[in-house]
Protein backbone atom coordinates (compact mmCIF):
# COMPACT_ATOMS: atom_id res chain seq x y z
CA UNK A 1 0.00 0.00 0.00
CA UNK A 2 0.88 3.83 0.14
CA UNK A 3 3.36 4.84 2.10
CA UNK A 4 3.63 8.00 4.55
CA UNK A 5 6.57 9.06 6.23
CA UNK A 6 7.08 11.39 9.02
CA UNK A 7 10.58 12.81 10.45
CA UNK A 8 11.98 12.89 12.97
CA UNK A 9 10.24 10.05 14.82
CA UNK A 10 11.35 11.47 17.95
CA UNK A 11 12.33 14.88 18.91
CA UNK A 12 13.45 15.95 22.90
CA UNK A 13 13.05 20.25 22.88
CA UNK A 14 13.74 22.70 24.65
CA UNK A 15 10.72 25.05 25.86
CA UNK A 16 10.13 27.86 24.20
CA UNK A 17 12.05 26.91 21.11
CA UNK A 18 10.31 25.38 17.51
CA UNK A 19 9.61 21.97 16.51
CA UNK A 20 8.68 21.42 13.03
CA UNK A 21 7.36 17.66 11.74
CA UNK A 22 7.07 16.60 8.34
CA UNK A 23 5.02 14.30 6.58
CA UNK A 24 5.83 12.94 3.36
CA UNK A 25 3.50 10.77 0.96
CA UNK A 26 6.33 9.01 -0.68
CA UNK A 27 4.83 7.03 -3.52
CA UNK A 28 1.20 9.18 -4.52
CA UNK A 29 0.16 12.56 -4.27
CA UNK A 30 -1.62 13.98 -1.40
CA UNK A 31 -3.77 16.86 -1.58
CA UNK A 32 -5.19 16.57 1.59
CA UNK A 33 -3.45 15.59 4.34
CA UNK A 34 -4.51 15.49 8.17
CA UNK A 35 -2.76 16.02 11.25
CA UNK A 36 -3.33 14.15 14.88
CA UNK A 37 -2.18 14.24 18.51
CA UNK A 38 -2.41 11.94 20.74
CA UNK A 39 -1.92 11.52 24.49
CA UNK A 40 -0.46 8.48 26.75
CA UNK A 41 -3.44 6.12 27.40
CA UNK A 42 -5.89 8.40 24.45
CA UNK A 43 -7.38 7.82 21.12
CA UNK A 44 -6.16 10.36 18.21
CA UNK A 45 -7.70 13.72 18.12
CA UNK A 46 -7.21 15.37 15.23
CA UNK A 47 -5.81 18.91 14.84
CA UNK A 48 -6.05 20.11 11.76
CA UNK A 49 -6.56 19.21 8.15
CA UNK A 50 -3.71 20.68 5.49
CA UNK A 51 -4.77 21.73 2.21
CA UNK A 52 -2.02 22.12 -0.47
CA UNK A 53 -1.78 25.37 -1.93
CA UNK A 54 -3.87 26.95 0.48
CA UNK A 55 -4.43 27.53 4.75
CA UNK A 56 -4.81 24.21 6.97
CA UNK A 57 -8.30 24.17 8.42
CA UNK A 58 -7.85 23.42 12.09
CA UNK A 59 -10.46 21.51 14.56
CA UNK A 60 -12.22 23.86 17.39
CA UNK A 61 -9.92 24.33 20.44
CA UNK A 62 -6.45 23.70 18.07
CA UNK A 63 -4.35 27.33 17.83
CA UNK A 64 -3.66 27.86 14.67
CA UNK A 65 -0.71 29.99 15.67
CA UNK A 66 0.31 27.50 17.93
CA UNK A 67 0.29 24.80 15.45
CA UNK A 68 1.50 26.35 12.44
CA UNK A 69 1.01 23.69 9.16
CA UNK A 70 2.59 24.02 5.46
CA UNK A 71 1.56 21.93 2.68
CA UNK A 72 3.80 23.50 0.19
CA UNK A 73 3.79 20.41 -2.41
CA UNK A 74 1.75 17.18 -3.22
CA UNK A 75 4.23 15.26 -1.40
CA UNK A 76 5.09 17.04 2.16
CA UNK A 77 3.09 18.79 4.50
CA UNK A 78 4.85 20.28 7.89
CA UNK A 79 3.48 20.56 11.42
CA UNK A 80 5.57 23.46 13.39
CA UNK A 81 4.97 23.19 17.00
CA UNK A 82 5.87 27.15 17.87
CA UNK A 83 7.24 28.67 21.18
CA UNK A 84 6.75 24.78 22.98
CA UNK A 85 5.97 24.00 26.88
CA UNK A 86 5.76 21.04 28.60
CA UNK A 87 2.23 20.42 27.63
CA UNK A 88 2.40 20.22 24.02
CA UNK A 89 4.65 17.22 24.77
CA UNK A 90 2.64 14.59 22.87
CA UNK A 91 2.63 12.05 20.31
CA UNK A 92 2.05 13.49 16.50
CA UNK A 93 0.62 11.65 13.57
CA UNK A 94 -0.13 12.47 10.17
CA UNK A 95 -2.65 10.82 7.81
CA UNK A 96 -3.27 11.29 4.20
CA UNK A 97 -5.78 9.90 2.07
CA UNK A 98 -4.94 7.92 -1.71
CA UNK A 99 -7.50 7.32 -3.97
CA UNK A 100 -7.85 3.45 -4.66
CA UNK A 101 -8.96 3.98 -8.67
CA UNK A 102 -12.58 2.53 -7.83
CA UNK A 103 -13.84 6.64 -6.70
CA UNK A 104 -12.83 5.30 -3.11
CA UNK A 105 -9.54 6.38 -1.41
CA UNK A 106 -7.56 4.96 1.53
CA UNK A 107 -6.42 6.26 4.45
CA UNK A 108 -2.43 5.98 5.09
CA UNK A 109 -1.21 6.94 8.70
CA UNK A 110 2.79 7.73 9.64
CA UNK A 111 4.29 6.12 12.64
CA UNK A 112 4.35 9.12 14.35
CA UNK A 113 6.05 11.58 15.75
CA UNK A 114 6.95 11.36 19.97
CA UNK A 115 7.36 15.04 20.87
CA UNK A 116 9.26 16.07 24.65
CA UNK A 117 9.62 18.89 25.75
CA UNK A 118 11.73 19.46 28.35
CA UNK B 1 -19.59 12.73 11.37
CA UNK B 2 -20.46 9.53 12.24
CA UNK B 3 -19.90 8.48 16.12
CA UNK B 4 -18.54 5.20 16.98
CA UNK B 5 -18.92 3.20 20.51
CA UNK B 6 -16.69 0.06 21.13
CA UNK B 7 -16.15 -1.56 24.58
CA UNK B 8 -12.68 0.32 26.00
CA UNK B 9 -11.50 -3.17 26.78
CA UNK B 10 -11.06 -6.95 26.05
CA UNK B 11 -9.14 -9.94 27.00
CA UNK B 12 -8.92 -13.17 26.08
CA UNK B 13 -6.47 -15.96 25.17
CA UNK B 14 -4.25 -16.85 22.13
CA UNK B 15 -5.62 -18.93 19.85
CA UNK B 16 -8.96 -18.00 20.64
CA UNK B 17 -11.18 -15.96 18.22
CA UNK B 18 -12.23 -12.45 19.21
CA UNK B 19 -15.16 -10.56 17.86
CA UNK B 20 -15.52 -6.71 19.20
CA UNK B 21 -17.91 -4.96 17.63
CA UNK B 22 -18.59 -0.90 17.11
CA UNK B 23 -21.90 0.87 17.23
CA UNK B 24 -22.45 3.78 14.60
CA UNK B 25 -26.18 4.65 14.55
CA UNK B 26 -25.89 7.59 12.46
CA UNK B 27 -23.80 6.36 9.58
CA UNK B 28 -24.47 7.99 6.42
CA UNK B 29 -25.11 6.33 3.08
CA UNK B 30 -21.54 7.16 1.51
CA UNK B 31 -20.19 6.08 4.66
CA UNK B 32 -17.63 2.98 5.28
CA UNK B 33 -16.53 0.98 8.08
CA UNK B 34 -12.87 0.71 8.53
CA UNK B 35 -11.10 -0.96 11.36
CA UNK B 36 -7.10 0.25 12.37
CA UNK B 37 -4.75 -1.40 14.33
CA UNK B 38 -2.41 0.77 16.52
CA UNK B 39 0.74 -0.63 18.70
CA UNK B 40 1.85 1.78 21.32
CA UNK B 41 4.58 4.66 19.42
CA UNK B 42 3.10 3.77 16.00
CA UNK B 43 0.84 5.34 13.42
CA UNK B 44 -2.31 2.79 12.63
CA UNK B 45 -2.31 0.31 10.70
CA UNK B 46 -5.29 -0.79 8.43
CA UNK B 47 -6.79 -3.81 8.93
CA UNK B 48 -10.07 -4.01 7.02
CA UNK B 49 -12.66 -1.91 5.32
CA UNK B 50 -16.48 -2.66 4.12
CA UNK B 51 -19.64 -1.18 3.15
CA UNK B 52 -21.99 -3.84 4.22
CA UNK B 53 -22.26 -7.49 4.77
CA UNK B 54 -19.14 -9.41 4.82
CA UNK B 55 -15.89 -8.90 4.11
CA UNK B 56 -12.51 -11.21 4.71
CA UNK B 57 -8.72 -10.44 4.31
CA UNK B 58 -5.92 -12.83 5.52
CA UNK B 59 -5.91 -11.50 8.91
CA UNK B 60 -10.22 -10.69 9.87
CA UNK B 61 -13.11 -10.52 8.61
CA UNK B 62 -15.69 -7.89 8.89
CA UNK B 63 -19.31 -8.45 9.47
CA UNK B 64 -21.91 -5.85 8.47
CA UNK B 65 -25.56 -6.49 9.16
CA UNK B 66 -28.39 -5.00 6.83
CA UNK B 67 -29.28 -1.88 8.89
CA UNK B 68 -25.33 -1.25 8.91
CA UNK B 69 -25.75 0.61 12.03
CA UNK B 70 -22.54 -1.85 13.78
CA UNK B 71 -20.27 -4.12 12.74
CA UNK B 72 -18.12 -6.75 14.13
CA UNK B 73 -14.47 -7.57 13.86
CA UNK B 74 -12.92 -10.50 13.84
CA UNK B 75 -9.73 -11.87 14.51
CA UNK B 76 -9.49 -16.07 14.29
CA UNK B 77 -6.68 -17.17 16.66
CA UNK B 78 -5.77 -14.61 18.14
CA UNK B 79 -1.62 -14.35 19.29
CA UNK B 80 0.39 -12.63 21.68
CA UNK B 81 1.41 -9.91 18.92
CA UNK B 82 -2.25 -9.16 18.45
CA UNK B 83 -2.74 -6.81 21.59
CA UNK B 84 -3.51 -3.60 20.40
CA UNK B 85 -5.70 -0.57 20.29
CA UNK B 86 -8.29 -1.38 17.60
CA UNK B 87 -10.27 1.52 16.26
CA UNK B 88 -13.24 1.45 14.22
CA UNK B 89 -13.87 4.24 11.84
CA UNK B 90 -16.72 5.51 9.73
CA UNK B 91 -15.97 7.92 6.92
CA UNK B 92 -17.14 9.11 3.21
CA UNK B 93 -13.92 7.53 1.17
CA UNK B 94 -15.09 9.16 -1.64
CA UNK B 95 -13.97 12.56 -1.26
CA UNK B 96 -9.87 12.49 0.05
CA UNK B 97 -10.71 15.78 2.12
CA UNK B 98 -13.52 13.70 4.29
CA UNK B 99 -12.36 13.87 7.77
CA UNK B 100 -11.76 10.87 10.11
CA UNK B 101 -12.18 11.39 13.21
CA UNK B 102 -11.20 8.38 15.94
CA UNK B 103 -12.91 7.05 18.53
CA UNK B 104 -12.84 5.79 21.78
CA UNK B 105 -10.87 2.43 20.47
CA UNK B 106 -10.93 -0.92 22.21
CA UNK B 107 -7.83 -2.30 24.19
CA UNK B 108 -7.30 -6.00 23.39
CA UNK B 109 -5.51 -7.75 25.70
CA UNK B 110 -4.26 -11.24 24.67
CA UNK B 111 -2.98 -13.38 27.21
CA UNK B 112 -0.60 -16.84 27.28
Amino acid sequence: GAVVSQHPSRVICKSGTSVKIECRSLDFQATTMFWYRQFPKQSLMLMATSNEGSKATYEQGVEKDKFLINHASLTLSTLTVTSAHPEDSSFYICSARVGTGQGETEAFFGQGTRLTVV
Amino acid sequence: LAKTTQPISMDSYEGQEVNITCSHNNIATNDYITWYQQFPSQGPRFIIQGYKTKVTNEVASLFIPADRKSSTLSLPRVSLSDTAVYYCLVASLYSSASKIIFGSGTRLSIRP
